[in-house]
């Protein structure tokens, strides 16, 4: 099946500082992405849907200039935590639809973002 | 509004048992559903989707989901588990195609527990 890559896979960083989170489509194509924010032991909470070629589309209550979302090619979409705090500490998902788009999606292993 | 419900926290079962996790949906229309594993500290893995056609799909690893439109439910099912089954498990709903959109909505989870 196709494979989705997520780097970092973990990330400690201080308050205050930026961090960008990588999400590949490895081999194929994917003019839509999707990023998620899993809190422990809780559902996956969709934050947004990235476009190549536009911008993102966020769901309601989460912060654009705090999540930015760059899809830059169709086989990169970039998650940066600008001026991360400890509550933005969480495991980040993205993921990819299948080509045909009405299969199943395709998710990145993840990256585990701790702010101290 | 689309969604699931996924009831249980944690289902326990003792290996070899017929093991099932339940979820229930709310949709308009036609429903798009979806079972979805996730191992600790990784991405979801795909097991099974019900689009159309025969009400019992069979998917990865010996699983098997049965979709009921009178009771709006979808419970995954397996006839005997293994304790390697035991992960977190996510039902999940999808746009429609008229949506314009491959957004999933997850439910909770179910954490499996299979006893050895």
């Amino acid at each position: 099946g196709a494979v989705v890559s997520q780097h970092p896979s973990r990330v400690i960083c201080k308050s205050g500082t930026s961090v960008k989170i990588e999400c590949r489509s490895l081999d194929f194509q994917a003019t839509t992405m999707f990023w998620y924010r899993q809190f422990p032991k809780k559902s996956l909470m969709l934050m947004a849907t990235s476009n190549e070629g536009s911008k993102a589309t966020y769901e309601q209550g989460v912060e654009k200039d705090k999540f930015l979302i760059n899809h830059a090619s169709l086989t990169l979409s970039t998650l940066t935590v600008t001026s991360a705090h400890p509550e933005d500490s969480s495991f980040y998902i993205c993921s990819a639809p299948s080509a045909g788009g009405w299969d199943e999606q395709f998710f990145g292993p993840g990256t585990r973002l701790t702010v101290l | 509004a689309q969604s699931v419900a996924q009831p249980e926290d944690q289902v326990n079962v003792a290996e070899g048992n017929p093991l099932t996790v339940k979820c229930t949906y709310s949709v308009s229309g036609n429903p798009y559903l979806f079972w979805y594993v996730q191992y600790p500290n990784r991405g979801l893995q795909f097991l099974l989707k019900y689009i159309t056609g025969d009400n019992l799909v069979k998917g990865s690893y010996g699983f098997e989901a049965e979709f009921n439109k009178s009771q709006t439910s979808f419970h995954l099912k397996k006839p005997s588990a293994l304790v390697s089954d035991s992960a977190l498990y996510f039902c999940a709903v999808r746009d429609p195609p008229t949506s314009g959109t491959y957004k999933y909505i997850f439910g909770t989870g179910t954490r499996l527990k299979v006893l050895a």
